[in-house]
């Protein structure tokens, strides 16, 4: 009965693949977010998507390519990964509005080499 | 733009001992205010919020101040225990259906037992 689960947990890849990261949420809810939290603990918002459609994207990369095929589900696409991509990549959903609590999946812990 | 400052990034408190930690927002469009908890290796999660119309709000140990004027909010914790030892964040969201939510850098917070 996991609300927000993301997969995989663990990903070790070399320089220049490409990786995708996959999410998805049980909770109904209508936004989803991608978050970037680097070795000194900052989690920074990437993406987020409201009922399929991008709402926010904070100057990431276009490396970086979400996609949402549902409301429920909301991946990750890297391409050409740099050993400046290392990082764990935590997936989130909320219900739109201003006080609604955001559900973390486990995050993903990318390591690039 | 949004920014969410939080003070301090490290802590140190002895056991018993009450720990504070303060955020400041920069938009005044912002109506909720959570705090979250992440433990080592674990995903952040939800520990109290506070909404834009109440000033102060506690649970049990834990307690947040909002002061909508001068855009700071607090986490107070009390009676501190060795499992309060965490990474804390502040967050502050914008609500409609573009909800953001942003989040302070993060204070590591250490109990001396």
């Amino acid at each position: 009965d996991t609300a927000v689960s993301q997969t995989p947990k663990y990903l070790v890849t070399q320089m220049g693949n490409d990786k995708s990261i996959k999410c998805e949420q049980n909770l109904g809810h209508d936004t989803m977010y991608w978050y970037k939290q680097d070795s000194k603990k900052f989690l920074k918002i990437m993406f987020s998507y409201n009922n399929k459609e991008l709402i926010i994207n904070e100057t990431v990369p276009n490396r970086f390519s979400p996609k949402s095929p549902d409301k429920a589900h909301l991946n990750l696409h890297i391409n050409s990964l740099e050993l400046g991509d290392s990082a764990v990549y935590f997936c989130a959903s909320s219900q739109p509005g201003s006080d609604t609590e955001a559900f973390f999946g486990q995050g993903t812990r990318l390591t690039v080499v | 733009g949004e920014n969410v400052e939080q003070h301090p990034s490290t802590l140190s408190v002895q056991e018993g001992d009450s720990a504070v930690i303060k955020c400041t927002y920069s938009d005044s469009a912002s109506n909720y205010f959570p705090w979250y908890k992440q433990e080592l290796g674990k995903r952040p999660q939800l520990i109290i919020d506070i909404r834009s119309n109440v000033g102060e709000k506690k649970d049990q140990r834990i307690a947040v101040t909002l002061n909508k004027t001068a855009k700071h909010f607090s986490l107070h914790i009390t009676e501190t225990q060795p499992e309060d030892s965490a990474v804390y964040f502040c967050a502050a969201t914008i609500g409609g259906s573009a909800s953001k939510i942003i989040f302070g850098s993060g204070t590591r917070l250490s109990i001396r037992p």
